[in-house]
């Protein structure tokens, strides 16, 4: 089974521009979700989405949205960026329904730089 | 809101040391625990995990954790670490009651030969 393919691997951009990100989930799995990793940070979480809908959602501002489509694919995008928005986003896809008990797989991330 | 905390942000060691991460979990109702491993430019992988039963739970590579609830802890152990673990842990936690997993700020570990 594939795993999960976020793309692109690496993004340079400039303050004020927006960015997509895109990844694809493993086959089967209907719950997508996205995360913001930095050093010291940690993971936080940014939005899960299942069957389409948006289940749950971060403390991140407006700037970032999401969304997932009928194949479960989901794209994250990130409007007029800011220098703090450079970090390693991850995209992880779970079986589960809910009740929390399903294990997230995570693709490599998409490695974003704001100059 | 829910944390989770990993106090020791770099640990250091020599091979075949043992070793302890500390994972402790806010939340008092009914959790799931995860450990996540992020080896050098690879993605996170799963190590292990406790939904239910027995509290000590062995994973991948012969890491291990226990589920302490009076203490809200879960805890990574192995017994004697290879250079191969050199790696970032992260702890995870999330309720009975939804999907969202709540990640602790990891610790890195690394494994002097």
């Amino acid at each position: 089974k594939a795993g999960v393919t976020q793309t692109p691997r690496y993004l340079i951009k400039t303050r004020g521009q927006q960015v997509t990100l895109s990844c694809s989930p493993i086959s089967g799995h209907r719950s997508v979700s996205w995360y913001q990793q930095t050093p010291g940070q940690g993971l936080q979480f940014l939005f899960e989405y299942f069957s389409e809908t948006q289940r749950n959602k971060g403390n991140f501002p407006g700037r970032f949205s999401g969304r997932q489509f009928s194949n479960s694919r989901s794209e994250m995008n990130v409007s007029t960026l800011e220098l703090g928005d450079s970090a390693l986003y991850l995209c992880a896809s779970s079986a589960g329904t809910g009740g929390g008990n399903s294990p997230l797989h995570f693709g490599n991330g998409t490695r974003l730089t704001v100059t | 809101a829910q944390s989770v905390s990993q106090h020791n942000h770099h640990v250091i060691l020599s091979e075949a040391a043992s070793l302890e991460l500390g994972c402790n979990y806010s939340y008092g109702g009914t959790v799931n625990l995860f450990w996540y491993v992020q080896y050098p430019g690879q993605h996170l992988q799963l190590l292990l995990k406790y939904f239910s039963g027995d509290p000590l739970v062995k994973g991948i590579k012969g890491f291990e954790a226990e589920f302490i609830k009076s203490k809200f802890s879960f805890n990574l152990r192995k017994p004697s670490v290879q250079w191969s673990d050199t790696a970032e842990y992260f702890c995870a936690v999330t309720l009975n009651t939804g999907n969202q997993f709540y990640f602790g700020t990891g610790t890195s570990l690394t494994v002097i030969p």
